[in-house]
């Protein structure tokens, strides 16, 4: 069980449209919902941490308006990035975890999004 | 603020040698650490947490809060274990994980 499920795996899109990245967990609850950032060959950065039903906590840098988070239900988390450009390409993860305690978290297969 | 460092990029090992993935924090509270492994082609998956104390894979990793360190040890390696090790950290109570950079570990026969 805990299997999160994340959609699009890849998405190429031109500059200035605006990108949905989808984070589903499939077998349990997600209480609490992460999206990561990896640049190549580098590690995971975090860039926001949200709670179902509560606005997105962000880390310092992370422009709010710029990448959109929306957690509506205990089972679904979605990561806009808004007016896309170049520099935001990079492969975005989410992760899943069921409690607000330190918890394990469960990890999306990343979406690889590539800016035009 | 905290931080995590693996200094390999890359671990090379022989079948059957130890594994020592080093791994050492930067944090002032109480850490919580956990080691995740991404096999190829798959997702990130948790490998094991200190507060377990468990040994998975054949991998253990003891908590030093004297060295701040967090090292992954396997006595004997397997080819299976060639994957991408991750060091991460959360902050005493808190669930944000701040990873390391991570270790490439190959395991060649």
């Amino acid at each position: 069980g805990a299997v999160v499920s994340q959609h699009p795996s890849r998405v190429i899109c031109k500059s200035g449209t605006s990108v949905k990245i989808e984070c589903r967990s499939l077998d349990f609850q997600a209480t609490t919902m992460f999206w990561y950032r990896q640049f190549p060959k580098k590690s995971l950065m975090l860039m926001a941490t949200s709670n179902e039903g509560s606005k997105a906590t962000y880390e310092q840098g992370v422009e709010k308006d710029k990448f959109l988070i929306n957690h509506a239900s205990l089972t679904l988390s979605t990561l806009t990035v808004t007016s896309a450009h170049p520099e935001d390409s990079s492969f975005y993860i989410c992760s899943a975890s069921k409690g607000l305690a330190t918890d394990i978290q469960y990890f999306g297969a990343g979406t690889r999004l590539s800016v035009l | 603020a905290q931080r995590v460092t693996q200094p390999e990029k890359l671990l090379s090992v022989f079948k059957g040698a130890p594994v020592e993935l080093k791994c050492n924090y930067s944090y002032s509270g109480s850490p919580e650490l956990f080691w995740y492994v991404q096999y190829s082609r798959q997702r990130l998956q948790l490998l094991l947490r200190h507060i377990s104390r468990e040994s998975i894979k054949g991998f253990t990793a003891d908590l030093n809060k004297g060295e701040t360190s967090f090292h992954l040890k396997k006595p004997f390696a397997q080819e299976e274990d060639s994957a991408m090790y991750y060091c991460a950290l959360a902050a005493g109570g808190g669930n944000k994980l701040t990873f390391g950079t991570g270790t490439q570990l190959k395991v060649e026969l």
